[in-house]
């Protein structure tokens, strides 16, 4: 079957940096996504990888190791503002559209 | 604002009541998708439409009818729905699809209650 996981919750500081891990077991793989959803909003994009390695683009990082079947996001100086649902989801190798999603991760930022 | 706009943003019904939920993109993409959301499950694809013609159907029951006339347009019928069906309903849009990478931009969805 096809599976992702991720933590349901993190609790993290402002200011600081947060890691939020996604494993996932798929047919095939052809890309992973992370994307940000703040409540009673749409998800947005925030990051793709398909090769192994750290994709940066500012205060946000994504990193894959395909053999693992394993990648994180790593959020920097974090803000109030960071507070939201982080969605990790998998493009198979089944060809055409289909993305799977993981739950998604609920991240507090406190004070 | 991403460009792709769902109608309406809230809607309660019966389960013998037929509905539509409609969902328009601004971007100039060719592929369309209906995802539905319950709370703390993983956003489930529902159908998938690219350049009008329907490339995924997720072993969704009949009584959803998804409808694309064209590439900016796609509709979601709703007909005697079950209370299990209540949910948030997400369209999104991305650029044809042979490539990989393809982000999707959603909407705001449409929060459906069925009574």
């Amino acid at each position: 079957g096809q599976n992702i996981d991720q933590p349901t919750e993190m609790t993290a500081t402002e200011g600081a940096i947060v890691q939020i891990n996604c494993t996932y077991q798929t047919s095939g793989f052809n890309g992973l996504f992370w994307y940000q959803q703040h409540a009673g909003e749409a998800p947005t994009f925030l990051s793709y990888n398909v090769l192994d390695g750290l994709e940066e683009k500012g205060r946000f990082s994504s990193f894959l190791s395909r053999s693992k079947g394993y990648s994180y996001l790593l959020l920097k100086e974090l803000q109030m503002k960071d507070s939201a649902s982080y969605l990790c989801a998998v493009r198979p190798n089944t060809g055409g559209f289909k993305t799977i999603f993981g739950a998604g991760t609920r991240l507090f930022v406190k004070a | 604002e991403t460009g792709v706009t769902q109608t309406p943003r809230h809607l309660v019904m019966g389960m013998t009541n037929k509905k539509s939920l409609k969902c328009e993109q601004h971007l100039g993409h060719n592929a369309m998708y209906w995802y539905k959301q319950s709370a703390k499950k993983p956003l489930e694809l529902m159908f998938v439409y690219n350049f009008k013609e329907q490339t995924e159907n997720n072993s969704v029951p009949s009584r959803f009818s998804p409808e694309c006339p064209n590439s900016s347009h796609l509709f979601l019928h709703l007909h005697t729905l079950q209370p299990e069906d209540s949910a948030l309903y997400l369209c999104a849009s991305s650029q044809s699809s042979s490539g990989s990478y393809n982000e999707q931009f959603f909407g705001p969805g449409t929060r459906l209650t069925v009574l």
